[in-house]
Parts: C-alpha cells; structure tokens; sequence
C-alpha cells in the first residue's frame, strides 16, 4: 500500500492529452514538493517534472505538472506511442522522514 | 555527464548480507545527497534509504528495521548499502539516485538482488 495513491492505468488516443493523479496528505504533498518520473520497459526512472511543475531541461513541454493542497497532476498532450511507460509521483514525507512514491500508473496509448 | 553505476547485486540465501556500491562520476560527489531506491519484479518503486553530504543525516524506510546500512566515501566518489538479515521481500533491482534539490535527478542503471535458497 503506497502512501501516494495514483491510477493503476490510464490510456487515450495518440495526439490526445492525459492526466495523472497522485493523491496524498498534509504531511507530504500538502507541505513538501512533488516530482514525477517515468520509467520505460526495462530502463531506469528519469524525472519528468519536480518542484511540483518545473521542467528539466531536454523535456518537451508536452509534460505538465500541477498541485493543489494534497494532490497534484501530471498531465501530458500531444499523445505518442514512445510515451507508454509507467509514470510515478514521488515526495518527501514530513512524518515520516522518509521519501515516498505513488503506486505507478501505467499508460497505454491506444 | 553525471553517471552513476551500481554493482554488488547478485543471488543470496535468505538471512544472508549483501553489500551495494555505486560509483560516481562527472560531478562533485560530496556536494549532493544520495539515495538508493529499489524496484521488486512487476512492482513499483520503494524509497530505501537517504544520505545527505558530510552524511550529516541518514533516513531508512521503516520496513527495514534496521537491517540497512547506508554509507559513503566522498574521496571514492562512491555510495554503499550494506544489507543484512536479507528476506525474500528484498528481492529487487536497487538504484542509487542523485538528489538534485527535493527530487532525484540521476538515476543509476540498478542492480539486482535476489533473495532465494
């Protein structure tokens, strides 16, 4: 049971938009920020967006993220078949003292 | 570039240690935090273990309880996890990931450990 709750799967068509969510508490997203990573069949995660909507350099803008009070959002449009992976959201917990993630979310695009 | 390779993974009965090393490179190694972060088959990912620089502070997972040693060696450019009392349940493939500020921002190939008799 992770502590961040997000989709098992979402899917949609290519060119269409998509969103993520990842759903926490006060004690981690309300008060700490969000990243997300993806993670392709058989390679590493590589981080997608963190502060909760800042970009690394060298991802397209198609990628998006958002946060409000304890969930936050990552969002993706313009739809590719590349982009089938699994996407996690990952925080640090406060109470915890601990780093944490949510279950993953694996996207299909049809 | 930054590059991070882990090492040290392998088959190991169960009640076993098993001692993790990441090399790093192209970055001053003792500036950033560390952190390992392990994957078991099909699953999602699972925070380990946390080192800032200096290793001033240290976090585990409370699921470990105890079991895991996290370390470091600034002058090797290298980070360690020591595993002890090893389960089933910590059959993984282990990253050892950079903190890059509140997030991870490089991430090793990982390494596999697998807890069998």
């Amino acid at each position: 049971q992770s502590v961040l709750t997000q989709p098992p799967s979402v899917s949609a068509a290519p060119g269409q938009k998509v969103t993520i969510s990842c759903s926490g508490s006060s004690s981690n997203i309300g008060n700490n920020y969000v990243s997300w990573y993806q993670q392709l069949p058989g390679a590493a995660p590589k981080v997608l967006i963190y502060d909760n909507n800042k970009r690394p350099s060298g991802i397209p803008d198609r990628f998006s993220g958002s946060k409000s009070g304890t969930s936050a959002t990552l969002g993706i449009t313009g739809l590719q078949t590349g982009d089938e992976a699994d996407y996690y959201c990952g925080t640090w917990d406060s109470s915890l003292s601990a780093g944490v993630f949510g279950g993953g979310t694996k996207l299909t695009v049809l | 570039e930054v590059q991070l390779v882990e090492s040290g993974g392998g088959l190991v009965k169960p009640g076993g240690s098993l001692r993790l090393s990441c090399a790093a490179s192209d970055f001053t190694f003792s500036h950033y935090s560390m952190n390992w972060v392990r994957q078991a088959p099909g699953k999602g990912l699972e925070w380990v273990s946390s080192i800032t620089s200096s290793s001033r502070y240290i976090y585990y997972a409370d699921s470990l309880k105890g079991r895991f040693t996290i370390s470091r060696d600034d002058a090797k450019n290298s980070l360690y996890l020591q595993m002890n009392s090893l389960r089933a349940e910590d059959t993984a493939v282990y990253y050892c990931a950079r903190s890059g500020g509140s997030f991870y921002d490089f991430w090793g190939q990982g390494t596999l450990v697998t807890v069998s008799s």
